[in-house]
Formats: C-alpha cells, sequence, structure tokens
C-alpha cells in the first residue's frame, strides 16, 4: 500500500529557506507511470497546488511560486524534496506530498492527487 | 489560471438528506478530443488530508461509498451525496486539472443539523 510521509521543521524564521521531505513506501519514484507532487494549505483555507516532478528530473512549477521553489527527486533514497526559499508568513501552511496521477500519449495530462501524505504543519515566524 | 468556484460555503442536513455540492470553473475543463471533463473531487475530514473521490468529473474512486456521485460538463459541476451520513461531515473541494496551474475550488463545508 502506497504512503507517503513528509519530514522537516515545524518552524522557520522569515526570509530562511524551506526544506521538505518526502518519503515514499509501497512503490517507487522512479515507477515511469507516476508523478509526484507537493500541495499546501494555509490554516483554515483552501489548497494550492505547489509543483510536480517525474523521476527524470521533469518539473512543473504553479507560477505564482515558480521563483522561489525547486523540487528534486533521489531515487536512491526513494524521496523527493521541496525547498521554498525567503520565506513569510504567508508560507505558514500545511505542506502535503502525494502521488500526482498523469496520462500518457497523445492526451498527456497532469491529473488528481493521490494518495496524499498526513502533512506537515510549518510555521513562519521570527 | 482557471478559478474554481464553489457553492455554498457551507450547508447543514439532517442524516438520510441529500447534498449538492457545486463547482463552476471560469473556463471550460471540457476536451472533445477525448470528451472528458478534467474535474475532480476530494473530502478533506477534520485534521487529516484530502481523500479522492471523484475524477473525470464522475469517475467513483475505488473504495468509495455509491452514495457520492459527479455530474456536470464544460464548466458547472456538482457533487452529490444522496443520504447524508455523520461520517460524511466535511469540506469537500473540487480541482480542475485541465490547464496549469492546476486549481482547487474555496471548499464546501458539510455539516449535521
Amino acid at each position: 500500500q502506497l504512503q507517503l510521509q513528509e519530514s522537516g521543521p515545524g518552524l522557520i524564521k522569515p526570509s530562511e529557506t524551506l526544506s521538505l521531505t518526502c518519503t515514499v513506501s509501497g512503490d517507487f519514484i522512479s515507477n515511469p507511470d507516476v508523478y509526484w507532487a507537493w500541495l499546501r494549505q494555509p490554516p483554515g483555507q483552501g489548497l494550492e497546488w505547489i509543483g510536480t516532478i517525474y523521476f527524470r528530473g521533469n518539473t512543473f512549477y504553479n507560477p505564482s511560486l515558480k521563483s522561489r521553489v525547486t523540487i528534486s527527486a533521489d531515487t536512491s533514497k526513494n524521496h523527493f524534496s521541496l525547498t521554498l526559499s525567503a520565506v513569510t508568513a504567508a508560507d505558514t501552511s500545511i505542506y502535503y506530498c502525494a502521488r500526482h496521477h498523469m496520462g500518457g500519449g497523445t492526451s498527456w495530462y497532469l491529473g488528481w492527487f493521490d494518495p496524499w501524505g498526513q502533512g506537515i504543519r510549518v510555521t513562519v515566524s521570527s | 489560471d482557471i478559478v474554481m468556484t464553489q457553492s455554498p460555503d457551507s450547508l447543514a442536513l439532517s442524516l438520510g438528506e441529500r447534498a449538492t455540492i457545486n463547482c463552476k470553473s471560469s473556463q471550460s475543463v471540457f476536451y472533445s478530443s477525448n470528451n472528458k471533463n478534467y474535474l475532480s473531487w476530494y473530502q478533506q475530514k477534520p485534521g487529516q488530508p484530502p481523500r479522492l473521490l471523484i475524477y473525470w468529473a464522475s469517475t467513483r474512486e475505488s473504495g468509495v461509498p455509491d452514495r457520492f456521485s459527479g455530474s456536470g460538463s464544460g464548466t458547472d459541476f456538482t457533487l452529490t451525496i444522496s443520504s447524508l451520513q455523520a461520517e460524511d461531515v466535511a469540506v469537500y473541494y473540487c480541482q480542475q486539472y485541465s490547464t496549469t496551474p492546476l486549481t482547487f475550488g474555496g471548499g464546501t463545508k458539510v455539516e449535521i443539523k
């Protein structure tokens, strides 16, 4: 059964760089049929897609965060990571990783997210 | 960006009643090339991550009770809970995957009256 687990700091200071890791069990991030994603949810608010990675290194980012975000994958550790630079209080959120369903062929698409990790709460505060 | 607008923001119904949640996209998420609507629905219970309920607007994910159904096409979609159960108390979100950035609706909170 596929499981994802986020890890990283729960508290980070403004202007610092946030680094989170998603460890995958029950599948390999090198699975050619799967993409992997990061999303976030500010306290009491809705969901925001941050970005997605394919194990070969192809990445897709939300333009609203693209200048500050890097997503990378380490197939040897079977995990993928998120770095978010120059954080502010607005980056305070629960951060989730998820398997990102994709479709191939002539109708290639990035689709839905399933399953999700339990999430990690990150607070940006001095 | 495609803006997803859900209504109502919240609803409170009695057990066994039908719940209807609406989701409207700012542009069509239907592709005539494959006759599919690029729209999914999620359920998020308090303190839990979202759970996928429906994709392709109307395809129920494995293990999802059949009281949950999705309908609609183009820009207007509906999630229906045919007979509300206590365990259905949650916030429900729609998501479009027609174009990037992938975007979600603001959520609809479902409570028991």
